[in-house]
């Protein structure tokens, strides 16, 4: 059974960067099947997907267009798990952040979710 | 981006009546890139079915999806108090996107 476990600071002052990183078990980050990604939920925004990152012979990453000149998704395979990193967050970015694993285009796995606060 | 619209906002309905959940996109999506997710508060939203009609693994069968091209169909056949929660659609095209959501409540 996949789990997915985050990690990282709950506050963030506006203008810095937003930190997290999801750790996985029961799975490889290398599986040419799955991609791993993540998805942030607000009252004003829903569920929003962020990006991703999938091993299919390399690395490929894709970003959503809202955060795409904002965030970074970094795969770890030494530890097997993957970070995001979205720069210049404003309180708009505030959220609850999930990992998620995709199969089948769709997301089958999930993390417990951190909520990230933007706030001087 | 592919926009889903889910109606109705706000479903009220009672145990063991069946509940039908609308999802609309702005353009055609392949059946295989459409899913459903139950998310109750407090938690993570879990997946009920993928690929537009396929349960995902320990979902009961009361639960069914249906559709193609535009429109989708979540359907309850008899519910059961665990199923009061809200209810979303995804979409996995270029970028994937999900439905504002659909609030299943105990009438």
């Amino acid at each position: 059974q996949v789990q997915l476990q985050q990690s990282g600071p709950g506050l963030v002052k506006p203008s810095q960067t937003l930190s997290l990183t999801c750790a996985i078990s029961g799975d490889s980050m290398s599986s040419n099947s799955v991609a791993w990604n993540w998805i942030r939920q607000s009252p004003s925004r829903g569920l929003e997907w962020l990006g991703k990152t999938k091993y299919m012979s390399k690395w490929y990453n894709d970003y959503a267009v809202s955060v795409k000149s904002r965030i970074t998704i970094s795969p770890d395979t030494s530890k097997n798990q993957f970070s995001l990193q979205l720069n210049s967050v404003t309180p708009e970015d505030t959220a609850v952040y999930y990992c998620a694993r995709d199969f089948r285009w769709s997301f089958d796995s999930w993390s417990q979710g951190t909520l990230v606060t933007v706030s001087s | 981006e592919i926009v889903l619209t889910q109606s109705p906002g706000t479903l009220s309905l009672s145990p063991g009546e069946r509940a039908t959940l609308s999802c609309r996109a702005s353009e055609s999506v392949s059946s295989s890139h459409l899913a459903w997710y139950q998310q109750k508060p407090g938690q993570t939203p879990r997946l009920l079915i993928y690929g537009a009609s396929s349960r995902a693994t320990g979902i009961p069968d009361r639960f069914s999806g249906s559709g193609s091209g535009t429109d989708f169909t979540l359907t309850i056949s008899r519910l059961e108090p665990e199923d009061f929660a809200v209810y979303y659609c995804q979409q996995y095209g270029s970028s994937p996107s999900f439905g504002q959501g659909t609030k299943l409540e105990i009438k």
